[in-house]
Order: structure tokens, then sequence, then C-alpha cells
């Protein structure tokens, strides 16, 4: 079974600087897609931005762009000029090809952001 | 835009006691999904529905939780009798068919937050 793996349970980072978070994954498929959620505090979770693996091409998304290395299994994600609204907990999530309709979820990394 | 619909949002109840939980999924969404979030954690699948039927409940506790999509489209996620550690916070998701207008991401709901006492 495909995993999911976040390293980072915590991280912080000062307002207006950038941060960078780490997930890796294992998979024996060749196309498949890849997320980053974000989750306030009691709050709904929801897409930052998505990754298809037979695009080269990082994704970007204003303030936010991954790092895709495919050979890797590497999907970081990049949170430039971090604002307060930044705080969250982020999920990394996998979704294969083979069984289109099965996610897999990172533990997920907690994101401070100090004024 | 559409959304995710899910109520109530918020329950307290004592052990013992029978819940239910509610999720509309985005209209035309045959995937449907119930996570369960433990604070702090990531979301673990409870129960997965593709149209009106069960296509993956192996981490559903079946002894006490039971779920059902009876028409295909909004779903309901029981629990009888709660217990303490059934404390989290239930999550309804749900996923457009393979195709070329499948963006591939997964839709939450604001999901309903369970205390049990």
């Amino acid at each position: 079974a495909q995993t999911v793996t976040q390293s980072q349970p915590e991280m912080s980072v000062q307002e207006a600087e950038t941060v960078t978070l780490s997930c890796t994954y294992d998979t024996s498929e060749s196309d498949y897609y890849l997320f980053w959620y974000k989750q306030p505090p009691s709050r709904q979770m929801i897409l930052v931005i998505r990754q298809e693996a037979y695009k080269q091409q990082n994704a970007t998304e204003n303030r936010f762009s991954v790092n895709f290395q495919k050979a890797a299994k590497s999907f970081s994600l990049k949170i430039s000029d971090s604002q307060l609204g930044d705080a969250a907990m982020y999920f990394c999530a996998y979704r294969g090809l083979y069984n289109f309709n099965k996610f897999y979820f990172g533990s997920g990394t907690k994101l401070n952001v100090k004024p | 835009e559409a959304e995710v619909a899910q109520s109530p949002r918020y329950k307290i109840t004592e052990k013992s006691q029978a819940v239910a939980f509610w999720c509309d999924p985005i209209s035309g969404h045959a995937t449907l999904y119930w996570y369960r979030q433990i604070l702090g954690q990531g979301p673990e699948l409870l129960v997965q529905f593709q149209d009106e039927s069960v296509v993956d409940d192996s981490q559903l506790p079946k002894d006490r939780f039971s779920a059902e999509r009876l028409k295909g489209v909004d779903s309901t996620l029981k629990i009888q009798p709660a217990e303490l550690g059934d404390s989290a916070m239930y999550l309804c998701a749900s996923s457009g068919s393979r195709g070329v207008a499948n963006t591939g991401e997964l839709f939450f709901g604001e999901g309903s937050r369970l205390t049990v006492l």
C-alpha cells in the first residue's frame, strides 16, 4: 500500500519569511496526484495546491509552490512571505490512478507563524 | 460554489447514547468518504461509498458504527452506543468520478466535532 510520510510534526516561521514543509511517499505507480491540504484550527480542510505526476513543471499557487522530485518521491511545499493566516495543520496526500478513489494522507505538520 | 454540507457542527453526548451525523456531498459526486480525525492527527478513513454501495469499511468499528447512503446522494454515520474514545472530528468528503473534468482532489465538509462525556 502507498504510504505518505511527513517527518516534521511542527514547524515555526517568522511572518514574511519562507518555510518549506516536507513530504515523501512510496508508490509503484507511474502516474498519480499529489496534494497539500490546509486545515486551520477548528476550520475546514481546504486544498492548497495539487500536482499531477506526469507534469514535470512544479505547481504554483500565488505564495505557495511545490518542489516535486518524482525519482526521489518527494513533494515539498514552500510558503513564501508567510502570513499569520497561514498558521494551520498541513497535510500531504496521494491519489493513485490504479485505485483512483483511494486517498492516502500524511500525519500532518503544524505550522506556527510568529508575528 | 458547491460545498459538502455536514451537520451538526458540534455534538456533545453522554457515553452509551446514540449519535448521528449527516453529510450531503457535492452534487454529482459519486464517491463519498467518512473520516475520523483525532486532534493533531491526519484523517483516518472509516467508510467509503461508491454511489450507494460500500467499497471500503475495513476500519469501521462495526459493532457500534454504521453508515448508509441509501439513494447514493446524502449519507448518515451513526454511533450506538457512543464511547469516550469516540470523541473526535468526523469529516465527510466527496470526489468526482474519473474523467477529464476531474481535478483529482477531495472536497471536505466543515466536519462534525463529537464530544462524549
